[in-house]
């Protein structure tokens, strides 16, 4: 099953605007990342904030998390035609060797130039 | 410094057949996990790979197998393909154990089953 659930499923947006992004989970986490997928190829890491942080900037990205409402957005500013993907949310589960990532369905992203 | 690379790019197989899917990690990694991404869906996690051994597991049939080699390479087997195998999949390189925040993964190899 899936741990974390993005909403929207799509979104469309002219180049310049800003784009957000929100992820939702249902357990407690030590971080959440968010990747990036170009046309059905691999995952870009994009970003990781960690359960003490309730903010972080990366670029035009800005990730924002609320541990008490199990919730993380995603915002790409000015946003670009190149910026065109799917988005995911990922939380890791920790296991006995090392973490697994538990992703959303994720966010279809369509910049329109 | 070379990233995750798999291969082959794409592959086209038959229900029952068996099938090879091969993952070179990112240099300093020797963690190596597998993910099946069906169409528009998230990956969802296979097995991972540390030290040759299999060590965890998910929700996935015995049909799917993997190695993991000395020099920290994988492969991903799956024997008798059903259609519901077609699916993107993807390789992912870590540090090893708790240190392993992110992981990084390579271009994904597509299986298409007829």
């Amino acid at each position: 099953s899936q741990q974390g659930e993005e909403d929207p499923q799509a979104l469309s947006i002219q180049e310049g605007e800003n784009a957000t992004m929100n992820c939702s989970y249902k357990t407690s986490i030590n971080n959440l990342q968010w990747y990036r997928q170009n046309s059905g190829r691999g995952l870009v890491h994009l970003i990781l904030i960690r359960s003490n942080e309730r903010e972080k900037h990366s670029g035009r990205l800005r990730v924002t998390l609320d541990t008490s409402k199990k919730s993380s957005s995603l915002l790409i500013t000015a946003s670009r035609a190149a910026d065109t993907a799917s988005y995911f949310c990922a939380t890791p589960v920790t296991m006995e060797y090392g973490n697994k990532l538990v992703f959303g369905a994720g966010t279809i992203l369509r910049v329109k130039s | 410094d070379a990233g995750v690379t798999q291969s082959p790019t794409h592959l086209i197989k038959t229900r029952g057949q068996q099938v090879t899917l091969r993952c070179s990690p990112k240099s300093g990694h020797d963690t190596v996990s597998w993910y099946q991404q069906a169409l528009g869906q998230g990956p969802q996690f296979i097995f991972q790979y540390y030290e040759e051994e299999e060590r965890q597991r998910g929700n996935f049939p015995d049909r799917f197998s993997g190695h993991q080699f000395p020099n920290y390479s994988s492969e991903l087997n799956v024997n008798a393909l059903l259609l519901g195998d077609s699916a993107l999949y993807l390789c992912a390189s870590s540090l090893p154990g708790l240190l392993a925040d992110t992981q990084y993964f390579g271009p994904g190899t597509r299986l298409t089953v007829l």
